[in-house]
Formats: structure tokens, sequence, C-alpha cells
């Protein structure tokens, strides 16, 4: 089973709005991973968690703060976003840290985030 | 630093057509290739994946790719698509640092009937 789910699928937020995006995965991996994807692009890589450890953040705004409460869950906090924020995000996760490069990423189905 | 280019934007093939996607990468060493492909709206489902060994790689749904160092290409093929095909199809190498993946810009693909 190669099953990384996200919730929510959907969410509309206002600009001082507080809210989280959830990822979880029951495969064993130790590596995972926040993306966002505007419409007509490929997905740009935000964050990567290894063994629950910050390992890499692609200068991401303060406004987004990720967080990897154990190995199977992966949140992502929003607040004071911009309408410039709406996008795909999707969440993926690898099986070893250390395998670098040939280590698989299996995507979530993402959630779909409307910023007002 | 890595990069992937998908020259095509958007290819159109009929249904029973075969299919051939083009992916060109730019690496120093040996490149870690993938495919996925994504249904509108959705994740990215990984289709194949080259780290080594045979050059051609067979994946899900019945496609496949050559890796050609000497062109540094790994182009995506299928003998005949079927309109549940349509998506849009994203070549990726691994990056040589951490678990990062570089994405090309991606090609569209219609079928027509």
């Amino acid at each position: 089973d190669t099953e990384v789910t996200q919730t929510p699928k959907h969410l509309v937020m206002g600009m001082t709005n507080k809210k989280s995006l959830k990822c979880e995965q029951h495969m064993g991996h130790r590596a995972m991973y926040w993306y966002k994807q505007k419409a007509k692009k490929p997905p740009e890589l935000m964050f990567v968690y290894s063994y629950e450890k910050l390992s890499i953040n692609e200068s991401v705004p303060s406004r987004f703060s990720p967080e990897c409460p154990n190995s199977s869950l992966l949140n992502l906090h929003l607040h004071a976003l911009q309408p410039e924020d709406s996008a795909l995000y999707l969440c993926a996760s690898s099986q070893d840290p250390a395998g670098g490069s040939t280590d698989t990423q299996y995507f979530g189905p993402g959630t779909r985030l409307t910023v007002l | 630093a890595q990069s992937v280019t998908q020259p095509d934007i958007h290819i159109t093939v009929s249904e029973g057509a075969s299919l051939e996607l083009r992916c060109n990468y730019s690496y120093g060493a040996t490149p870690y290739l993938f495919w996925y492909v994504q249904s509108p709206g959705q994740g990215l489902q990984l289709l194949l994946k080259y780290f080594s060994g045979d050059t051609l790689v067979q994946g899900i749904k019945g496609f496949e790719a050559e890796f050609k160092r000497s062109q540094s290409s790994f182009n995506l093929r299928k003998p005949s698509v079927h309109w549940s095909d349509a998506a849009e199809y994203f070549c990726a190498v691994g990056a040589n640092y951490g678990n990062k993946l570089v994405f090309g810009a991606g090609t569209i693909l219609r079928v027509k009937s």
C-alpha cells in the first residue's frame, strides 16, 4: 500500500484566519514533504522532514509553519496568508531519508487552498 | 544544478495511437529519473523510475521509458493510448542533496476519440 492521505480536500480561508493542513501515511516512511503547486506549474518543494526533524526549508515565508508530531503525521499551519498563496498543496513521503535522490516519493491527493 | 526540460507543453493523440513524451535532463553524475502522472486536481502518481541497470524501464498502466545517457533523455512511451491516459505528465530528476526532486514543466496529454 502506497497511500498518503491529506485533509481537507478543499479549504477556503480569509487572510486573517488560522488553519492547518494534515497529511498522514502508514507505510513506515521516515521522510515527509510539503510541495506547493500553482495552476499549470510543476510542484515546488517547500519543506522536508527526515526522521521527524526539519531538514530542508526552501526559503518559505514564515506564514507557513510545518510540524511533524510523529513519523506518520505531517501538518502545515497557515496564518495570515495572501491570495497569491492559493494553490494545491501536496504532501509526499518516502522510505529512507538517507537514500537521497534514489528514495522514491509517493504523493497524496492534495489540498486545494483558496485564500480570499 | 540539475534541471529537467519537457519540450512539449501539450500533445494530442488519437485513442489507440502510440505516444512518446520527451524529457531531457541536465545532471553531472548518474541521474535518478522519475515519471509521474497527474489527473486534474489530483496528486501525482508514480509511473516508473530509473536508478541503474537496464535502460528500458517498465511501469504501470502499460508505460515504459528508455534512458539514453548519450542524449541525456528519458522519454516516456506507450504503444496504444486510452482515453483515460489524458492527464499531465511530469518528468523529474533526483537532486544531489537531500531528497529533493526537480520537476520538468509538465506535458498535458489530450486524447481524441
